[in-house]
């Protein structure tokens, strides 16, 4: 079966800990993103990545690195900076590429709670 | 910067009523638009979506129509069940290459 798949399902963070959440996907899709979703907030977009070895930067990238090594995989790393991490988080891909129309597919999502 | 504003909820319905999520969008040319909903604990799942002006989406029931002149995109269902509550996301991408900017989300909760 062709997906998305995010590990752990649940994460939890001590202080001054950094935590990677996994990211991998099967649909040879180039464009793969990350977004953190807080209650009431909707989804807002950490990083973004369109082809291997490049990414940007999304609207609230503080406290989070990514890296994009491989084309099925786009880990995201919580680090200490990050103060209030506590969320919901969900890895997408587009297919197709990065066209206006592309639509964005999700995983399951990684809670992520602090100790 | 282009946005995505949806009524606020939460929706509360009886099981066969008439379903509308309202949803207007600010973005500069012509974006592509999107519903999404996500079930309690899951990911986000695509329901529909419309990439230019008139377009109708449509899959299980649910509807939306681009409209260009009142810049909306608002979510219809004649009919809904209990198995349609859920967290319903409007989305838009304005350029090719850039991330979908989603609206809050409209809880929807259906009794029997």
């Amino acid at each position: 079966d062709g997906g998305i798949t995010q590990s752990p399902k649940y994460l939890f963070r001590k202080e001054g800990q950094n935590v990677t959440l996994s990211c991998e996907q099967n649909l040879n899709h180039d464009a793969m993103y990350w977004y953190r979703q807080d209650p009431g907030q909707g989804l807002r977009l950490i990083y973004y990545s369109q082809i291997v070895n490049d990414f940007q930067k999304g609207d609230i990238a503080e406290g989070y690195s990514v890296s994009r090594e491989k084309k099925e995989s786009f880990p995201l790393t919580v680090t200490s900076a990050q103060k209030n991490p506590t969320a919901f988080y969900l890895c997408a891909s587009s297919s197709p590429g990065t066209a206006k129309e592309a639509t964005q597919y999700f995983g399951p999502g990684t809670r992520l709670l602090v100790l | 910067g282009d946005s995505v504003t949806q009524m606020e909820g939460p929706v509360t319905l009886s099981e066969e009523a008439f379903l509308t999520i309202n949803c207007t969008y600010t973005a500069t040319g012509y974006p592509s638009l999107f519903w999404y909903v996500q079930y309690p604990g899951e990911g986000l799942q695509l329901l529909l979506k419309a990439t230019k002006a008139d377009d109708k989406g449509s899959n299980k029931g649910f509807e939306a129509t681009y409209r260009k002149e009142t810049t909306s995109f608002h979510l219809e269902k004649g009919s809904v069940q209990v198995s349609d509550s859920a967290v319903y996301f409007c989305a838009l991408r304005g350029q090719a290459g850039t991330a979908l900017i989603f609206g809050k989300g409209t809880t929807l909760s259906v009794s029997s």
